[in-house]
């Protein structure tokens, strides 16, 4: 069974940085692609970032280019995004979500249940 | 990096059958067959019910289906039933930004 199990998550000032991590189990984690996606409080879903299987290709949304960086560690089935200079509009349920692929395709098969970040002073 | 175009809200009778359309541009929708539909009741994560335009995953009923048209995608739902109200979203790959979400489409069963 898949299962992805976000961690990290909390209230963070404005300027402040979080990391958060994603713990895979129930695939071979590095034979697809991992994505961030965030949903604001009563908003829609916005695609943050994804990262091939192999970890050599990542993308990233503009809103969040420069300030955050997503990361892997195959060995450790663990899916990283670090957050910096976060800002009031960064507040949301950020979802781990497993692609259907190796390679980005905009599909996401698996979703983790979400970790809350909340950026106020 | 422009949302795709969704229905804010779309309604249906029991038994009825509906459609959800999602549009975009020749930078997405219109040139990748990679058109995948999400299903979200209030609380919880998204459920993919479609991926590559028409295609079912296991476990999702046939009454779920989907189509594409130059730069529109559709979801259609036959047999409305009390347990298809959620919140849906189309995704499609896109040349530059790789994933862009639709801003979802309200399903109410009346």
């Amino acid at each position: 069974e898949v299962q992805l199990l976000e961690s990290g998550g909390g209230l963070v000032q404005p300027g402040g940085s979080l990391r958060l991590s994603c713990a895979a189990s129930g695939f071979t984690f590095s034979n697809y692609a991992m994505s961030w996606v965030r949903q604001a409080p009563g908003k829609g879903l916005e695609w943050v970032s994804s990262i091939s299987g192999s970890g050599g290709s990542t993308h990233y949304a503009d809103s969040v280019k420069g300030r955050f960086a997503i990361s892997r560690d195959n060995s450790k089935n663990t899916l990283f995004l670090q957050m910096n200079s976060l800002r009031v509009e960064d507040t949301a349920v950020y979802y781990c979500a497993k692609e259907f692929r190796r390679s980005v395709v905009a599909t996401v098969d698996y979703w983790g249940q979400g970790t809350l970040v909340s950026v106020s002073s | 990096q422009s949302a795709l175009t969704q229905p804010a809200s779309v309604s249906g009778s029991p038994g009825q059958s509906i459609t959800i359309s999602c549009t975009g541009t020749s930078s997405d929708i219109g040139s990748y067959n990679l058109v995948s539909w999400y299903q979200q009741h209030p609380g919880k994560a998204p459920k993919l019910m479609i991926y590559e335009v028409n295609k079912r995953p296991s476990g999702v009923s046939n009454r779920f289906s989907g189509s594409k048209s130059g730069n529109t995608a559709s979801l259609t739902i036959s047999g409305l039933q009390a347990e298809d109200e959620a919140d849906y979203y189309c995704c499609s790959y896109a040349t530059n930004t790789k994933e862009v979400f639709g801003g979802g489409t309200k399903v109410t069963v009346l």
